[in-house]
């Protein structure tokens, strides 16, 4: 079964800080990893997708990271901003299989002043 | 603006009673989602549909139906025979089978009193 897991759960900092989430994942074969930022009450927007022969895809402050043989990749987040306080969702698509991606079930994300 | 809507942002609804959840999309994909997300957990799927007049169940389809007669609209129907039906429900939409990104509406928080 396709799983996706994300660490750690949740994780405080201060403005300013950077700090990197994890996502492991056994989906196989693979197609492309997404992350998503879910701001509190709202949908779910995308960050970066990453396809297998990509390595790095940075949008401003966000850097995400692909290791397709180690099947894991993170999200770093430079000089962290109070805006950046949400939920981190790493989602996984199988290649040639259904319309359905794989969630994992995120990192909180709190950043203080 | 292209985009996915969903309406009501909040609803209430007693025991019992069905209620319904309207998304609409402009961005003319072809396959449209319903997850519902719980505190602490990834989103589940509830129904999915890649077609006009066709739709398959997720993960946790009991309890919810769902129609297709257009392709800009999928609502779902949340019945009396789903258990605990309290939670915030995400509508998402995707191009298709070969570029499956998802793109989210912003939520329907439904509660039951």
């Amino acid at each position: 079964k396709n799983q996706v897991e994300q660490s750690p759960q949740s994780l405080i900092i201060l403005e300013g800080k950077n700090c990197t989430l994890q996502c492991n994942y056994t989906v196989s074969p693979f197609s492309n990893l997404r992350w998503y930022k879910q701001d509190t009450g709202r949908g779910p927007v995308s960050l970066t997708i990453m396809t297998f022969s990509e390595n790095t895809k940075s949008n401003g402050r966000y850097t995400a990271t692909l290791d397709a043989d180690t099947k894991q990749s993170s999200l770093h987040i430079t000089a962290s901003q109070l805006s950046d306080s949400a939920s981190y969702i790493c989602v996984v698509s199988e290649f040639g299989g259904s319309y359905i991606p794989t969630f994992g079930r995120g990192t909180s994300l709190i950043v203080h002043p | 603006d292209g985009g996915i809507t969903q309406s009501p942002k909040y609803l209430f609804r007693k025991e019992g009673q069905n209620v319904t959840l309207s998304c609409e999309q402009n961005l003319n994909h072809d396959a449209m989602y319903w997850y519902r997300q719980d505190p602490g957990q990834g989103l589940r799927l509830i129904y999915y549909s890649q077609i006009v007049n066709d739709f398959q169940k997720g993960d946790i389809a009991e309890g919810y139906s769902v129609s297709r007669e257009k392709k800009e609209s999928f609502p779902l129907t949340v019945t009396s025979a789903q258990k605990n039906p309290t939670a915030f429900y995400l509508c998402a939409s995707s191009i298709g089978q070969t570029y499956n990104e998802q793109f989210f509406g912003p939520g329907t928080r439904l509660t039951v009193l």
